[in-house]
């Protein structure tokens, strides 16, 4: 079945620095892929999104390319802040021949703290 | 801010009672969906509707039941809680056409079961 994976956390950056958070997928049919933020003791925001190959979400500093060849779509960001903390959420909405099945299949989240 | 609210936001009960939380959207989107977030697993789908009185299973819908009797409300019932329905709980809505549909959260409820 359809699945996400993102590298495990947590990951702990200096602010300033560069980051990267790696997410694969494995999907049939054409999936969307997505990037949600959690800050601490709040809901899941939409980062960004990518909906065919090659497209490059960006939002808030942050992008990611979709990558079909490499079923990828890593999240980057060139400089982190303090504020920039929280949990990342790689997910892909499955679809089939132009349909959707209308549910995310969610990578397991990974923890970003940005230290001063 | 897609208009969800979630109530309760928090919530103690005690193993084998009822549990319903419900979730409310006030811009009339016709697919709705409930996920629970565990520490390890990411998020996972419960149930979701795709329109009043029409809903389906994900993939952890054991021990949940839900009901959508008008657009604005989908409910989400625990029969008789079990410890390991602890958990925080979102609520989520689609929005877009089907080659751009994009969901978005409420804010959570977080529920123990004791």
């Amino acid at each position: 079945g359809d699945s996400v994976t993102q590298m495990e956390g947590p990951v702990t950056l200096s602010e300033e620095a560069f980051l990267t958070i790696n997410c694969t997928y494995t999907a049939t049919g054409y999936p969307s892929l997505f990037w949600y933020v959690q800050y601490p003791g709040e809901g899941l925001q939409l980062l960004l999104k990518a909906t065919k190959a090659d497209d490059k979400g960006s939002n808030k500093g942050f992008e990611a390319t979709y990558r079909k060849e490499t079923t990828s779509f890593h999240l980057e960001k060139g400089s982190v802040q303090v504020s920039d903390s929280a949990v990342y959420f790689c997910a892909l909405s499955a679809r089939w021949y132009g349909g959707s099945q209308g549910n995310l299949i969610f990578g397991k989240g990974t923890k970003l703290s940005v230290k001063p | 801010d897609a208009g969800i609210t979630q109530s309760p936001r928090h919530k103690v009960t005690e193993t084998g009672t009822p549990v319903t939380l419900r979730c409310h959207q006030t811009e009339n989107h016709r697919y709705m969906y409930w996920y629970r977030q565990d520490p390890g697993h990411g998020l996972r789908l419960i149930h979701y509707s795709y329109g009043v009185k029409d809903t389906d299973k994900g993939e952890v819908s054991d021990g949940y039941s839900v009901s959508r009797s008008k657009t604005e409300d989908f409910l989400l019932t625990l029969e008789s809680a079990t410890s390991s329905q602890t958990s925080v709980y979102f609520c989520a809505i689609s929005e877009g056409n089907k080659e751009a549909e994009t969901q978005y959260f409420g804010p959570g409820t977080r529920l123990l079961v004791l």
